[in-house]
């Protein structure tokens, strides 16, 4: 079967790192993705990884691991706007999207 | 504001009445997604539009029915639920390009079903 796992919630303090794991399993797999949902709102595209390796966005980076099926999302500078679901999917061999349930990011000052 | 708006944001209803979810892309995307997101649970895919085609329904209870007139605008009508369909319930699009394009999420209608 097709899964994804993240933890369900975290926390940190601003201004520190914070980085949240994803592990999955996909019929084949065409990328992972990374969005943050703010409560009440759609949930917005953060990142897209297909090969293996770290890719930096800003305070942002995303990392993949294909042969792992592992994938986490580092956060750092952390602020308090940074309190939101952060929501892991692969994209399976029909590029349909696999989610896992979001980790909620809780930043206390 | 992602280019795709959803109407109404919030939705209170009966068990026996019909109602109508709308969603609506400006990206000039080609592919349009239902989606229903319960409290700390996955997304669920309900059903998937390439080209205005139905490709993808997942197993949704005939209570929910889309329908896709043009690639730009996407309707959910809703007859009959349950309370157990209460959620959020997103729209989302993307280009269809062969490849793995981002999904664009609407605001979603909060759905409430007494």
């Amino acid at each position: 079967g097709q899964n994804i796992d993240q933890p369900t919630e975290m926390t940190a303090t601003e201004g520190a790192i914070v980085q949240i794991n994803c592990t999955y399993q996909t019929s084949g797999f065409n990328g992972l993705f990374w969005y943050q949902q703010h409560a009440g709102e759609a949930p917005t595209f953060l990142s897209y990884n297909v090969l293996d390796g770290l890719e930096e966005k800003g305070r942002f980076s995303s990392f993949l691991s294909r042969s792992k099926g592992y994938s986490y999302l580092l956060l750092k500078e952390l602020q308090m706007k940074d309190s939101a679901s952060y929501l892991c999917a692969a994209m399976d061999s029909n590029y349909q999207l696999i989610w896992g349930a979001g980790t909620k990011l809780i930043i206390k000052p | 504001e992602t280019g795709v708006t959803q109407t109404p944001r919030h939705l209170v209803m009966g068990m026996t009445n019909k109602k109508s979810l709308k969603c609506e892309q400006h990206l000039g995307h080609n592919a349009m997604y239902w989606y229903k997101q319960s409290a700390k649970k996955p997304l669920e895919l309900m059903f998937v539009y390439n080209f205005k085609e139905q490709t993808e329904n997942n197993s949704v209870p005939s209570r929910f029915s889309p329908e896709c007139p043009n690639s730009s605008h996407l309707f959910l009508h809703l007859h009959t639920l349950q309370p157990e369909d209460s959620a959020l319930y997103l729209c989302a699009s993307r280009r269809l390009a062969g490849e793995a394009d981002t999904q664009y999420f609407g605001p979603g209608t909060r759905l409430t079903v007494l």
